[in-house]
């Protein structure tokens, strides 16, 4: 089965500026999560998404960062303006369902910002 | 929330070797612990998960136990191969609302 997909694998853009991220999980999962990973730290959830709802968006900085699933399928996650302590990796993972436990997760983008 | 606090951050063996990894949760709540192995810009992959109402599992050379009274968790890693380099993190989340909290992570080196 093909696993979940993001784009793009990389990006550098200066502070200050805005970026987009998007993500294609696994067909047929229901819960959706955008994960931020800062080198040498282990994955911090963002958002947690069930369908097109959000579940959980408690550790996400909104005046900064929002995200969307508006379909129940594909994701984006937004950051704008986007601040140098930004800089990390963002990896999306998806799961069956919200009780589900198993999640599998993408390539993940790296961002930096200079 | 959620705490999950994972020791140690570096870990060095010989191959062949057996290595072992130990974090701790604060929320009696949690029910599902998994481990995840992350090379080198790669994605976390699930290795083995438990759950709260065993107490041990095992698959081949990897084994997790779970402690839930003393809220700690721990992989364990025999006969260790250089290919077992990379960073393990273990997570806890509880049922329902799979809210997943990642340990800091350990950089597991099986020299050959």
């Amino acid at each position: 089965e093909a696993g979940v997909a993001q784009s793009p694998r990389y990006k550098i853009i200066e502070k200050r500026q805005s970026v987009a991220f998007w993500c294609n999980p696994i067909s047929g999962h229901a819960t959706l999560y955008w994960y931020q990973q800062i080198l040498g730290q282990g994955p911090k959830l963002l958002i947690q998404f069930q369908n097109n709802g959000v579940v959980d968006d408690s550790q996400l900085p909104k005046d900064r960062f929002s995200a969307e699933r508006l379909k129940g399928v594909d994701s984006t996650l937004k950051i704008q303006p986007a601040k140098l302590e930004d800089s990390a990796v963002y990896l999306c993972a998806s799961s069956l369902r919200l009780a589900s436990y198993e999640q599998y997760f993408g390539p993940g983008t790296r961002l930096t910002v200079t | 929330g959620e705490n999950v606090e994972q020791h140690p951050s570096t870990l060095s063996v010989q191959e062949g070797d057996s290595a072992v990894i130990k974090c701790t949760y604060s929320d009696s709540a949690s029910n599902y612990f998994p481990w995840y192995k992350q090379e080198l810009g790669k994605r976390p992959q699930l290795i083995i998960d438990i759950r709260s109402n065993v107490g041990e599992k095992k698959d081949q050379r990897i084994a997790v136990t779970l402690n839930k009274t003393a809220k700690h968790f721990s992989l364990h890693i025999t006969e260790t191969q250089p290919e077992d380099s990379a960073v393990y993190f273990c997570a806890a989340s509880s049922i329902g609302n799979n809210d997943m909290r990642f340990g800091a992570g350990t950089r597991l080196t099986v020299k050959p």
